[in-house]
């Protein structure tokens, strides 16, 4: 069975900090690691990771993923009272097979941040 | 374009209450999902559909019966509502089995069975 486990469950920092958010799967025909933030609503993309050690980033956030590892990190430099929000990844099987790009997600990481 | 529109947005059911939750979405997507999301358990998939007329179970089926008669609805059903069934659910999208951005969601229903 597939499993994606993320760390911590939850996160309280002020502004300002620096913060590290985990994830690991164990995914069968692992294709790629997705990040979402979900406020108040729907989950929104962030990143998707498909390649080992090649760091992806966007303003104050970046991640990288670790298929040795199994393991992806989420960075967020500079932490605003805006990024508090549920952190959720996901893993995704390759396509075809009885997978039918079905993710699976982590239980999510709640970062509050402070001002 | 509206995406995915999810309704209702809210609802309180009773004990045993049955109803459904209609998931449109006008992007031409073949693939589409139910989750629900529940405090610390993330999302995890009830049911999906593959195509018109196509469904699946997911992780968590019991209890819920889904139909896909057209290819923009993906129609989510509660029988028999219990507490336990007191969730967000959230429906997704995506065009089919290439293309590589995850999920277009919803913006999700919370239900309360009393």
């Amino acid at each position: 069975e597939d499993k994606v486990v993320q760390s911590p469950l939850s996160l309280v920092v002020h502004e300002g900090d620096t913060v590290t958010l985990n994830c690991s799967y164990e995914v069968t025909n692992f294709r790629s690691l997705l990040w979402y933030k979900q406020e108040k609503k729907a989950p929104t993309f962030l990143f998707m990771l498909t390649s080992s050690g090649i760091e992806k980033k966007s303003g104050r956030l970046s991640s990288i993923l670790d298929k040795k590892e199994l393991s992806s990190i989420l960075n967020i430099t500079a932490t605003q009272t805006g990024d508090s929000a549920i952190y959720l990844c996901a893993a995704r099987p390759n396509a075809g097979g009885t997978s039918y790009g079905k993710l699976t997600f982590g239980q999510g990481t709640i970062l509050t941040v402070h001002p | 374009n509206a995406g995915v529109t999810q309704t209702p947005k809210f609802r309180v059911l009773k004990t045993g209450q049955s109803m459904t939750l209609l998931c449109a979405q006008d992007m031409n997507h073949e693939y589409m999902y139910w989750y629900r999301q529940d405090p610390g358990m993330g999302l995890r998939l009830i049911h999906y559909s593959v195509g018109e007329g196509t469904t699946a179970k997911g992780e968590v089926p019991d209890g819920y019966n889904v139909s896909r008669l057209k290819k923009q609805n993906f129609l989510l059903g509660l029988e028999s509502a219990a507490p336990s069934q007191t969730s967000v659910y959230f429906c997704a999208s995506r065009l089919g089995p290439i293309g590589h951005y995850g999920y277009t969601f919803g913006s999700g229903t919370r239900l309360t069975v009393v």
